[in-house]
């Protein structure tokens, strides 16, 4: 049972536009939450986080809110740039520890 | 600096054979992790390191997997019987002292055949 969801396997949008990159999770205990951006044939880079203690987080053009009564999350970014298409991961932590659950990607194409 | 580096990039091997993995983190990282990652999935964690212990090797599929990293720095992941289902992109990644921004290497590609 997937613990991170991210419905939406792939995902476009219009270069300067917003775009926006959804995850809901499953478990409440669930209070530290990351974004990570991966390129082809390269390891997931860090975006941006939140811990459960704020409802937002900005970061220049990159935004995570997150909604704990839902238990949903999402990344909004904008303006959107062709270099941001690459598949998004979502990530979720409890109690501080080290072992991050992550879901299963959406990829992200910006076009010109 | 130099990232996290991860060899070798690309690993074939017969089911039934010993392989090992290894991954050089980024110097001065207390905090080492594996992961591993199926196609369309994504990294599934294996075990983190903090220092030269294994601080939490929940995600160890079984038996046949294991990890060192007897000098806190350079770890090697081992997997033993290699089985088709164990064919993925193992990722390993580093962080300063755990808790933050985890840096990750491109990966060693492992496929079984």
């Amino acid at each position: 049972d997937q613990q991170v969801k991210q419905n939406s396997p792939s995902l476009s949008v219009q270069e300067g536009r917003i775009s926006i990159l959804n995850c809901d999770y499953t478990n409440s205990m669930f209070d530290y939450f990351l974004w990570y951006k991966k390129y082809p044939a390269e390891g997931p880079t860090f975006l941006i986080s939140i811990s459960s203690i704020k409802d937002k987080n900005e970061d220049g053009r990159f935004t995570v809110f997150l909604n704990k009564s839902a238990k949903h999350l999402s990344l909004h970014i904008v303006p959107s740039q062709p270099g941001d298409s690459a598949v998004y991961f979502c990530a979720a932590s409890e109690n501080g520890g080290q072992n991050f659950v992550f879901g299963p990607g959406t990829r992200l194409s910006v076009l010109p | 600096g130099a990232g996290v580096s991860q060899t070798p990039s690309n690993k074939v091997t017969e089911k039934g054979k010993y392989v090992e993995l290894r991954c050089d983190p980024i110097s001065g990282h207390t905090a080492l992790y594996w992961y591993r990652q199926s196609l369309g999935q994504g990294p599934e964690f294996l075990i983190y390191f903090q220092g030269t212990g294994a601080a939490d090797d929940s995600g160890l599929p079984n038996d046949r997997f294991f990890a060192v990293r007897p000098e806190g720095s350079v770890s090697t992941l081992k997997i033993q019987r290699t089985e088709r289902g164990d064919s993925a992109v193992y990722l390993c990644a580093s962080s300063y002292t755990g808790g933050e921004t985890q840096y990750f290497g491109p990966g060693t590609r492992l496929l079984v055949l």
